[in-house]
């Protein structure tokens, strides 16, 4: 079946620094990927949608100059957190989109699991 | 935009018993209906789903029905084991191209030995 691979699977990093987190598709081509945020005991709130070629198109209230995201191919969607705050950690994670054909449903990556210190 | 709405927000029943979480959804539009369990630290896990074209699923000890007029749709879990224990989720889509999926609020699910 369909795997998204998503690395880091965790990150510790100082306060200001940034953080990459890649998600990429082992197997098909993704032209769409959805990144959500669970703050503990919370659910999956989506951060962004993310469109192979163009830019993405980010939810109300999530800053995009913060979350820089970037989906330069088919097969590899990035989420930056620029000058991470304690505030940011967080679980990240990223999902394909089911296509046209709706083959293989929603794909979702292992996710990420940062915490600013 | 779509809501999606979950109860109870924790579970706790023994081993065998049944248990059922609810969901109610408000895009009419929405047409694809997924369950995920999530344990501590790992990602969601489909468990199963249902189309609006369907009314109920079954898959082993998991059923999922959905009530279109009513916007409802319930997950049934019977012979509960421990191994059970997990927060599950709901969610919701347009499912037609590139369309989000919308989650409920989770419930945790703890079952006693």
């Amino acid at each position: 079946g369909a795997v998204v691979s998503q690395h880091p699977s965790w990150v510790i990093c100082k306060s200001g620094t940034s953080v990459k987190i890649e998600c990429r598709s082992l197997d098909f081509q993704a032209t769409t990927m959805f990144w959500y945020r669970q703050f503990p005991k919370q659910s999956l709130m989506l951060m962004a949608t993310s469109n192979e070629g163009s830019k993405a198109t980010y939810e109300q209230g999530v800053e995009k100059d913060k979350f820089l995201i970037n989906h330069a191919s088919l097969t590899l969607s990035t989420l930056t957190v620029t000058s991470a705050h304690p505030e940011d950690s967080s679980f990240y994670i990223c999902t394909t989109a089911p296509g046209a054909s709706d083959n293989y449903g929603y794909t979702f990556g292992s996710g990420t699991r940062l915490t600013v210190v | 935009g779509e809501n999606v709405e979950q109860h109870p927000s924790t579970l706790s029943v023994q081993e065998g018993d049944s248990a059922v979480i609810k969901c109610t959804y408000s895009d009419s539009a929405s047409n694809y209906f997924p369950w995920y369990k999530q344990e501590l630290g790992k990602g969601p896990q489909l468990i199963i789903d249902i189309r609006s074209n369907v009314g109920e699923k079954k898959d082993q000890r998991i059923a999922v029905t959905l009530n279109k007029t009513a916007k409802h749709f319930s997950l049934h879990i019977t012979e509960t084991q421990p191994e059970d224990s997990a927060v599950y989720f709901c969610a919701a889509s347009r499912n037609t191209g590139f369309q989000k999926l919308v989650f409920g609020t989770g419930t945790r699910l703890l079952v006693s030995p």
